[in-house]
């Protein structure tokens, strides 16, 4: 099994709380992801980064943000957390280079429910 | 705009069966990746194969194989001896560009009745 942990696996809070989703890899990778996901559902990617001092928005629209200070930890935040916000989040790393063919590696997830 | 379709939102094999599941793609690059990842319940997702584009020849990992035909932009799985530990949802995936970033497909659901 990889070596990427997410925590809280699971996440029920009120309207309005900050919040922060830890993600930690100990594989070295220099590529992480965020993904978020509905039940059931097809993943879209929401951020991800190249490296320490990287990140980028993905292709699906969110109002949480990242940060990527070390390189074994991608931080998601939301700061003002709305019902719209619950989805089941995953974090994902890959070793870097040029191929883009290097397998993606995801954590147990974060079942987020925002009340 | 890259595009990956799975048809089949639930399929269903005996024990011990073969089941195919299928992924078609759109994509004007030439060369680029294409994966299939299993989620199983409530656990993490794990790569179950992957195929480059430019390579003719099919991907297989023990049970689990491809059928990549590139001129109709089709990826199908196919998955020989069932078991009941093969149940998850199946995701196919494809990457062009050096950023690994994954555009994934609606899933499909395997049910594997003993």
């Amino acid at each position: 099994e990889a070596d990427i942990y997410q925590t809280p696996r699971y996440l029920v809070i009120g309207t309005g709380k900050k919040i922060t989703l830890e993600c930690s890899q100990t594989m070295g990778h220099d590529k992480m992801y965020w993904y978020q996901q509905d039940p059931g559902m097809e993943l879209h990617l929401i951020h991800y980064s190249y490296g320490v001092n990287s990140t980028e928005k993905g292709d699906l629209s969110s109002e949480s943000t990242v940060s990527r200070i070390r390189t074994e930890h991608f931080p998601l935040t939301l700061e003002s957390a709305r019902p719209s916000h619950t989805s089941q989040y995953l974090c994902a790393s890959s070793e870097g280079g040029g191929a883009g063919n290097q397998p993606q590696h995801f954590g147990d997830g974060t079942r987020l429910s925002i009340l | 705009a890259q595009t990956v379709t799975q048809s089949q939102p639930e399929m269903s094999v005996q024990e011990a069966e073969t089941v195919t599941l299928s992924c078609t793609y759109d994509t004007s690059e030439s060369d680029y990746y294409l994966f299939w990842y299993k989620q199983p319940p409530s656990r993490q997702m794990i790569l179950v194969i992957r195929q480059e584009a430019y390579k003719q020849q099919n991907a297989t990992e023990n049970r689990f194989s491809v059928n990549f035909q590139k001129a109709a932009k089709s990826f199908s799985l196919k998955i020989s001896d069932s078991q009941l530990g093969d149940a998850a949802m199946y995701f196919c995936a494809y990457t062009y560009s050096n950023t690994g970033k994954l555009i994934f497909g609606q899933g499909t659901t395997l049910q594997v009745k003993p």
